[in-house]
């Protein structure tokens, strides 16, 4: 799976719009870009995955630019409850399997 | 409908002694995933079980070991332990043949080692 690269910690207000970027030079042309999101000591939970332009869900926004080298996870009017860690991660989801992640981005909204 | 579960919630061992967790997937799912997370650190993938074979396996020494029984609930098993052992243990379910990175977490067992 391809590496990846995002910041280490982001800080943000209740309300605001947060966005995380992920950066993945070296994506493959069959590799998905999932983003999971980890509450402390809980397991992660699948927020949203694309493969190019923009994926939207009842949670997030994922863009994706046409080089897809990189990609931003898009939380609208984030809450204290979404204080949590975020992991980008890139591979071929075709093959299933494991997943690597990296140390993510702890993002902490404050009120 | 009951997501993935794992037993124990917490466990305390010492050095050298073998331990074994369970899991059980969400319903509808036959694979398995083990994961490791040690404080601060990403989850690392441990191995991966389908159809009551190990699939895929992470850079883990012999000392982890699994199985698979064929109601798709899966053991994962830990010999000599050794303090860095010392982590989250995560289990994850998903159904195979998706073009998704999509996986179900349990809570996790957290061990300690002593």
């Amino acid at each position: 799976l391809a590496k990846t690269t995002q910041p280490i910690s982001m800080d943000s207000y209740e309300g605001q719009e947060v966005n995380i970027t992920c950066s993945h030079n070296n994506i493959a042309t069959n590799d998905y870009i999932t983003w999971y999101q980890q509450f402390p000591s809980q397991g992660p939970r699948f927020i949203i995955q694309g493969y190019k332009t923009k994926v939207t869900n009842e949670v997030a926004s994922l863009f994706i630019p046409a080089d897809r080298k990189s990609s931003t996870l898009s939380l609208p009017r984030v809450s204290l409850s979404d204080t949590a860690v975020y992991y980008c991660l890139v591979g071929d989801a075709f093959e299933g399997g494991k997943l690597i992640f990296g140390q993510g981005t702890e993002l902490s909204v404050k009120p | 409908d009951a997501g993935v579960t794992q037993s124990p919630t917490h466990l305390i061992k010492t050095r050298g002694q073998q331990v074994t967790l369970r899991c059980s997937p969400k319903s509808g799912h036959d694979t398995v995933s083990w994961y490791q997370q040690a404080l601060g650190q990403g989850p690392q993938f441990i191995f991966q079980y389908y159809e009551e074979e190990e699939r895929q396996r992470g850079n883990f020494p012999d000392r982890f070991s699994g199985h698979q029984f064929p109601n798709y609930s899966s053991e994962l098993n830990v010999n000599a332990l050794l303090l860095g052992d010392s982590a989250l243990y995560l289990c994850a379910s998903s159904f195979p043949g998706l073009a998704s990175h999509e996986q179900f977490f349990g809570p996790g067992t957290r061990l300690t080692v002593l």
